[in-house]
């Protein structure tokens, strides 16, 4: 069975701030991995996905993770915060063929103070 | 701009009493997920259909839910009868090749 595990529950950072969130997944076949962001009160939003190719993925607003195949590893980065990435960041893990379920992290919760 | 949408977006109920959130996916996408989200448990996988087959719905107690996709334009997640236990937001999420969208939940308070 596929598992994601989210090292950071509750980040907080002050604006311009850089931000690394970690994620490590375990799965024995090949994976698609992505990272969604929940703004508070709002549901579940796509910020980047990974498929195949380059390991360096750009998403929106200027985030961007890099998968490491030998570390099962995808972290979240982005080298400046604003007030307005606070919000909950989730990790997750889906088999690349058949079946396809994604199974979720339990989230990061970032505060970016002013 | 194509979305899920969802209905409704609150609901209060008595303890007891049936529930029924419906979930329009986006045309083309063959997959329907519905999640649960509560501060305690995160973010819970209840059930998935591809296809409109039921594929894994081992995530949800059978014993009170119940979920359907009487055609590709709908999905229903039902719950019978409800317990506060149940009170959470419900997300509905549909995809292709594995990526999601989510709808804009439903908050359900059991009380």
């Amino acid at each position: 069975a596929q598992s994601v595990s989210q090292h950071n529950h509750h980040v907080i950072l002050s604006e311009a701030a850089s931000l690394e969130l970690g994620c490590n997944y375990s799965y024995g076949g090949t994976v698609n991995l992505f990272w969604y962001v929940q703004y508070p009160g709002q549901h579940l939003q796509l910020l980047l996905k990974y498929f195949s190719g380059d390991p360096l993925v750009k998403g929106i607003k200027g985030f961007e993770a890099e998968f490491i195949k030998s570390k099962f590893s995808f972290n979240l980065r982005k080298p400046s915060v604003q007030w307005s990435d606070t919000a909950e960041y989730f990790c997750a893990v889906s088999n690349s063929g058949g079946y396809q379920k994604v199974t979720f992290g339990i989230g990061t919760k970032l505060q970016v103070i002013p | 701009d194509a979305r899920v949408t969802q209905t409704p977006r609150d609901k209060v109920t008595e303890m007891g009493q049936e529930v029924t959130m419906r979930c329009q996916p986006i045309l083309g996408h063959n997959t329907v997920f519905w999640y649960r989200q509560t501060m305690m448990q995160g973010l819970e996988l209840l059930a998935y259909f591809r296809n409109r087959a039921p594929l894994d719905d081992s995530g949800m107690p059978k014993d009170r839910f119940s979920a359907e996709m009487p055609d590709a334009t709908l999905a229903t997640l039902k719950i019978q009868p409800s317990e506060p236990r149940d009170s959470a937001v419900y997300f509905c999420a549909s995809g292709l090749s594995g990526e999601q969208f989510f709808g804009p939940g439903t908050r359900l308070t059991v009380l």
